[in-house]
């Protein structure tokens, strides 16, 4: 059983260009998660969602940044016209279906790198 | 806004030697989790404990939650050369779905 897998594991941009990170959840699972984490900090909550829905996309910046988990597919998260800002690890999460907040599996993460 | 916190945040131990890491959360939860994460990876879940519980044991780890203090440890007995890595605490959020992360404690084991 694959475990949650992330890709690129490093993606570089330049200033303006667009990102896209994909997320494929354990095999079962129904409910995606999106963290960022900047070095030596914590993660930070960006969004989650389930299939077709987003749930709570309370820590996404409102610009530029948005989320989806398709029917089919995995789930991406878009950053348009990156900043330098935005470099950081990216880390997907997935959990089964029930209470969703009682373990997360979290894939290997996303490095941005905006030059 | 940052729901834990944990303390400290970086320690170094002797290899052999019990390491003890604590997190202080700010509001109610139904249930606090521990997980680690080695260098550049993803992170992994150790261990949850509910509200209801003061105690639980996984192996090595030992957890411990006090609610009236919003406090919570976790204790890595015999430590190894294998536990070096980061230890976080996650709690919901107002007893939501999302997790919320501590800034995490680095633990360092000297062979």
């Amino acid at each position: 059983n694959a475990g949650v897998m992330q890709n690129p594991r490093h993606l570089v941009r330049r200033r303006g260009q667009e990102a896209r990170l994909r997320c494929s959840p354990m095999k079962g699972h129904s409910h995606v998660y999106w963290y960022r984490q900047l070095p030596e900090e914590g993660l930070k909550f960006m969004v989650y969602l389930q299939k077709e829905n987003i749930i709570d996309e309370s820590g996404m910046p409102k610009e530029r940044f948005s989320a989806e988990f398709p029917k089919e597919g995995p789930s991406i998260l878009r950053i348009q016209q990156v900043v330098r800002g935005d470099s950081a690890a990216y880390f997907c999460a997935s959990s089964p279906p029930g209470p969703a907040n009682e373990k997360l599996f979290f894939g290997s993460g996303t490095q941005l790198s905006v030059l | 806004s940052q729901q834990g916190e944990e303390d400290p945040q970086a320690l170094s131990i002797q290899e052999g030697e019990n390491a003890t890491m604590n997190c202080s959360y700010k509001t109610s939860i139904n249930n606090l989790q521990w997980y680690r994460q080695n260098s550049g990876r993803g992170l992994v879940h150790l261990i949850l404990i509910r509200s209801n519980e003061r105690e639980k044991h996984s192996g090595r780890l030992r957890v411990t939650l006090d609610t009236s203090k919003k406090s919570s440890s976790l204790l890595i007995t015999a430590s190894r050369a294998a536990d070096t890595a980061s230890y976080f605490c996650a709690t919901p959020y107002f007893g939501n779905e999302k997790l919320t992360f501590g800034t995490g404690t680095r633990l360092t084991i000297i062979p």
